[in-house]
C-alpha cells in the first residue's frame, strides 16, 4: 500500500539559507499536518491543510510557509533558517469520515533538517 | 497545563516479560481520540493502537492493548512478551474534539528491552 513520501530524507543547510520539505500523502487522503520534532523533543504540530486550504495552525514560525496543491502534495518552506530549527520534520496524513471521529494518521518518514 | 503526561522517560523490561508504560490525559471534550505510536531510533513513527473515548472496551492490536480508565483520564500501553525489537521511543498522543485535529503528544518513554 502506498505510504506517506517525504522528501529529502536527509537535508544539510547554513544559517539563514532556506529550505523546502516536501510531502506526498497517501491518495485520497484529504488533510495533511505537519510536525517538527526537536533533538529528544514530542512532535509539535506546525500546520495542517484540508483540501488545500489551511485547517489548523500550531507553532509555526512566521519565518516558515506551507502550502497544499491541487495534486495534494505540500511543500514547507523556512526561510532565515536557525541552529534550533535543525529537527526532524514529519508529515502525515489523514481521510476524516464524515460524521465520524474515530480516524487514523499515517506519517512519513521524516527530513531530518541539520542547519549548521 | 501538559494535555498529555507521560511520567516515565525510561523503562528496562526484560525479553518476554509484559511491561505498562503510563500515559495520563486532560481535555473537557467528550469526543477524543488516545493513539499510542513508536519511533525506534531510526526516526519513523510506527501506529501501535487506538482508543476512542466513546469505546467500551480496551482495544487491542497483537501484543499491544490499551487499558483505558477513562474516569482516571489514564490510557496506559501494555506490552506483553516483550521483544528485543520493542526497543523505541513510545509515545502517547491524543486528539481532541471531532473533525480534522491534529495529535498532542505525551513527552515519551523510553524502553529498553533487556536480553
Amino acid at each position: 500500500a502506498a505510504g506517506v513520501i517525504q522528501s529529502p530524507r536527509h537535508l544539510i543547510k547554513e544559517k539563514r539559507e532556506t529550505a523546502t520539505l516536501k510531502c506526498y500523502p497517501i491518495p485520497r487522503h484529504d488533510t495533511v499536518y505537519w510536525y517538527q520534532q526537536g533533538p529528544g523533543q514530542d512532535p509539535q504540530f506546525l500546520i495542517s491543510f484540508y483540501e488545500k486550504m489551511q485547517s489548523d495552525k500550531g507553532s509555526i514560525p512566521d519565518r516558515f510557509s506551507a502550502q497544499q496543491f491541487s495534486d495534494y502534495h505540500s511543500e514547507l518552506n523556512m526561510s532565515s533558517l536557525e541552529l534550533g530549527d535543525s529537527a526532524l520534520y514529519f508529515c502525515a496524513s489523514s481521510l476524516v469520515p464524515r460524521g465520524r471521529s474515530d480516524y487514523g494518521y499515517t506519517f512519513g518518514s521524516g527530513t531530518r533538517l541539520t542547519v549548521v | 497545563a501538559q494535555k498529555i503526561t507521560q511520567t516515565q522517560p525510561g523503562m528496562f523490561v526484560q525479553e518476554k516479560e509484559a511491561v505498562t508504560l503510563d500515559c495520563t490525559y486532560d481535555t473537557s471534550d467528550q469526543s477524543y481520540g488516545l493513539f499510542w505510536y513508536k519511533q525506534p531510533s531510526s526516526g519513523e513513527m510506527i501506529f501501535l493502537i487506538y482508543q476512542g473515548s466513546y469505546d467500551e472496551q480496551n482495544a487491542t492490536e497483537g501484543r499491544y492493548s490499551l487499558n483505558f480508565q477513562k474516569a482516571r483520564k489514564s490510557a496506559n500501553l501494555v506490552i506483553s512478551a516483550s521483544q528485543l525489537g520493542d526497543s523505541a521511543m513510545y509515545f502517547c498522543a491524543m486528539r481532541e474534539g471531532t473533525g480534522r485535529r491534529a495529535l498532542t503528544f505525551g513527552s515519551g518513554t523510553r524502553l529498553q528491552v533487556q536480553p
